[in-house]
């Protein structure tokens, strides 16, 4: 079964500051993705950054970087220079053959002024 | 580009009634979502489509949910009868080559 955890419920981070987001899998599979999903209070998922498992390179998206451990199984996600707008639930998401995705609990973030 | 489009955005209903979601996904993606999310959790799988088949809906309720997406592009979700553990956002989302994108989702208050 695959199983994707997220131990912090909740972080805080100061504006202008480094935040890292843990996330950890369970998959006997070789090949799969994963993701990094944001919920404002809006409520709308929207997509941050992926990573496919076959790349050793960590996927960066301007402010938003990942530090993936295939071996460890770790996915984390880094937010540097924090803003106001990243406030927001963040889930990590695994996806395997046949596009089947699982989501973890989620990380409330609160970017502090 | 045009996103997923769900309809209504709320609504309340009494326990016992019926209600149906709407979902419109992006055009050209095949695959089709619906979630469920209570809140302060990750969203749940209930069904997912390929075109107009069902891939897996392992975790729909099908005593009361159900699901369709007859000609393989928009989706209705419906449950009959509601229950108050009903109260959830409904997600709708569409896939293709390995990015979701998700609609804005229907919050269901079940009194």
């Amino acid at each position: 079964a695959q199983t994707v955890t997220q131990s912090q419920p909740e972080m805080s981070v100061q504006e202008a500051e480094t935040v890292t987001l843990s996330c950890t899998y369970d998959t006997s599979e070789s090949d799969y993705y994963l993701f990094w999903y944001k919920q404002p209070p809006s409520r709308q998922m929207i997509l941050v950054i992926r990573q496919e498992a076959y790349k050793q390179q960590n996927a960066t998206e301007n402010r938003f970087s990942v530090n993936f451990q295939k071996a460890a199984k770790s996915f984390s996600l880094k937010i540097s220079d924090s803003q106001l707008g990243d406030a927001a639930m963040y889930f990590c998401a695994y996806r395997r053959g046949g596009n089947q995705f699982y989501f973890g609990t989620g990380t409330s973030l609160t970017v502090i002024p | 580009e045009a996103g997923v489009a769900q309809s209504p955005r709320y609504k309340i209903i009494e326990k016992r009634q019926s209600v149906a979601f709407w979902c419109n996904p992006i055009s050209g993606h095949a695959t089709l979502y619906w979630y469920q999310q209570i809140l302060g959790q990750g969203p749940k799988l209930l069904i997912q489509f390929q075109n107009n088949g069902v891939v897996d809906d392992s975790q729909l309720p099908k005593d009361r949910f159900s699901a369709e997406r007859l000609k393989g592009v928009d989706s209705t979700l419906k449950i009959q009868p509601a229950k108050l553990e009903d109260s959830a956002v409904y997600l709708c989302a569409s896939s293709f080559q390995g990015a979701k994108f998700f609609g804005p989702g229907t919050r269901l208050t079940v009194l």
